[in-house]
């Protein structure tokens, strides 16, 4: 079957990084989303990875390894309006996205 | 910048009901999705549309049936409400062959 693993909750400090893990064993792969989603709200992009590597955005960087089916999410400078959750999804060969459940960041002072 | 609009914010139905969520996109996407969302599970597909009049189900279609009369609007519809369909409900609409999702507000659904 497929599947995605994240860590269900981290908490980090104001002005720290942290870096959220993303697993997945998916039928095909056409590349990786994050997307973030404060409480009560509708998930917003973030970042698309499709080749191995890093790709940096401001703040936020996301990295992929296809051969060990691996992405994470690295928030630096982190803010309190980081606080949310972040959700890791792969698109299979079907073009489907599946969706990892989610990952809640707690931010503290 | 793509807008997806759900036509309710809030909702609060009855056991047995028929209840209609409309989703409206303005950028001309091919592709349109109902998810649903409950805590511990992550996003769910219920059904989804390449294109006018085409639907396939998703993971969990059972209990729900869906429209598309107009590429803009993808309709679900919960024939007859259940308790277990309390959830949170997203519309996402994508241009093909598979682009970023974009999301509506979401639509909190409650069945009392």
């Amino acid at each position: 079957g497929q599947n995605i693993d994240q860590p269900t909750e981290m908490t980090a400090t104001e002005g720290a990084i942290v870096q959220i893990n993303c697993t997945y064993q998916t039928s095909g792969f056409n590349g990786l989303f994050w997307y973030q989603q404060h409480a009560g709200e509708a998930p917003t992009f973030l970042s698309y990875n499709v080749l191995d590597g890093l790709e940096e955005k401001g703040r936020f960087s996301s990295f992929l390894s296809r051969s060990k089916g691996y992405s994470y999410l690295l928030l630096k400078e982190l803010q309190m309006k980081d606080s949310a959750s972040y959700l890791c999804a792969v698109r299979d060969s079907n073009y489907q996205l599946i969706w990892g459940a989610g990952t809640k960041l707690i931010i503290k002072p | 910048d793509v807008k997806v609009t759900q036509s309710s914010r809030y909702l609060v139905k009855r056991t047995g009901e028929k209840v209609f969520l409309e989703c409206v996109q303005d950028m001309d996407h091919e592709n349109m999705f109902w998810y649903r969302q409950d805590p511990g599970l992550g996003l769910r597909l219920i059904y989804f549309s390449y294109d006018v009049k085409m639907k396939e189900k998703g993971d969990i279609p059972e209990g729900y049936s869906v429209s598309r009369e107009k590429k803009e609007r993808f309709s679900l519809i919960l024939e007859s409400a259940s308790t277990n369909q309390t959830s949170m409900y997203l519309c996402a609409s994508s241009p093909p062959p598979g682009g970023g999702y974009t999301f509506g507000s979401g639509t909190r659904l409650t069945v009392v």
